[in-house]
């Protein structure tokens, strides 16, 4: 166990709908990471918010945002879904500052039909 | 593209022989990396990690190497066990423009009894 919760562990919704994805990091990590594992791809950074600000951005599409909040929960809302929005996405948090490893949730999986 | 490469899709070890997983990295601002390891349907667990200011580092049956001058790293497994079997991602992160870790594609690793 990461320490790092993810709900809902499963999800399946309809194109053109709009789903939030929730991550609570580890105690006293103020990093939050958010990922995207698409079938048989490797790990597409999308998000970084470090104790509630945007730190870092990656891949992400202008219909997916994120935020975290001041308990340092992190949520995840991807709108208008497409078929090709289906994977699983990760949630991670590390500590203070560099070099600190990252742990991992077990994941939402986002089945879009 | 891709900042961090792992160019074997997969790799098949004997059980008792060494694994070796490689990974390449372009962005020469890269200076911690960390390699995990993934099984189905859960989220990728932390392995073992190196700065830039060492080529080495060992734990235990893993040991990793890095190469700064060839911007290559690698991933042993000594003596290699079936229960090792999974894909293994390589990551590096940079302390400049935010912390985020880049994942390369992975590498499925099949260890034969």
């Amino acid at each position: 166990d990461s320490g790092v919760t993810q709900t809902p562990k499963h999800l399946i919704t309809a194109t053109g709908q709009r789903v939030t994805l929730r991550c609570s990091p580890r105690s006293g990590d103020l990093s939050v990471y958010w990922y995207q594992q698409s079938l048989d791809q490797g790990l597409q950074f999308l998000i970084q918010y470090y104790n509630g600000e945007e730190r870092a951005k990656g891949n992400i599409l202008e219909r997916f945002s994120a935020q975290q909040f001041p308990d340092l929960h992190s949520e995840l809302n991807l709108s208008s879904l497409e078929l090709g929005d289906s994977a699983l996405y990760f949630c991670a948090s590390s500590g203070r500052g560099f070099g600190n490893t990252i742990y991992f949730g077990e994941g939402s999986w986002l089945t879009v039909v | 593209d891709q900042q961090v490469k792992q160019n074997s899709p997969s790799l098949s070890v004997q059980e008792g022989r060494i694994s070796i997983l490689n990974c390449d990295y372009t962005n020469s601002m890269f200076d911690y990396f960390l390699w995990y390891k993934k099984y189905p349907a859960e989220g990728p667990t932390f392995l073992i990690s190196i700065s830039s200011i060492k080529d080495k580092n060992e734990d235990g049956r893993f040991t990793v190497f890095l190469n700064k001058s060839a911007k290559h790293l690698s991933l042993h497994i000594v003596p290699s066990q079936p229960g090792d079997s999974a894909v293994y991602f390589c990551a590096a992160s940079a302390n400049t423009g935010g912390f985020k870790t880049i994942f390369g594609a992975g590498t499925r690793l099949f260890v034969k009894a």
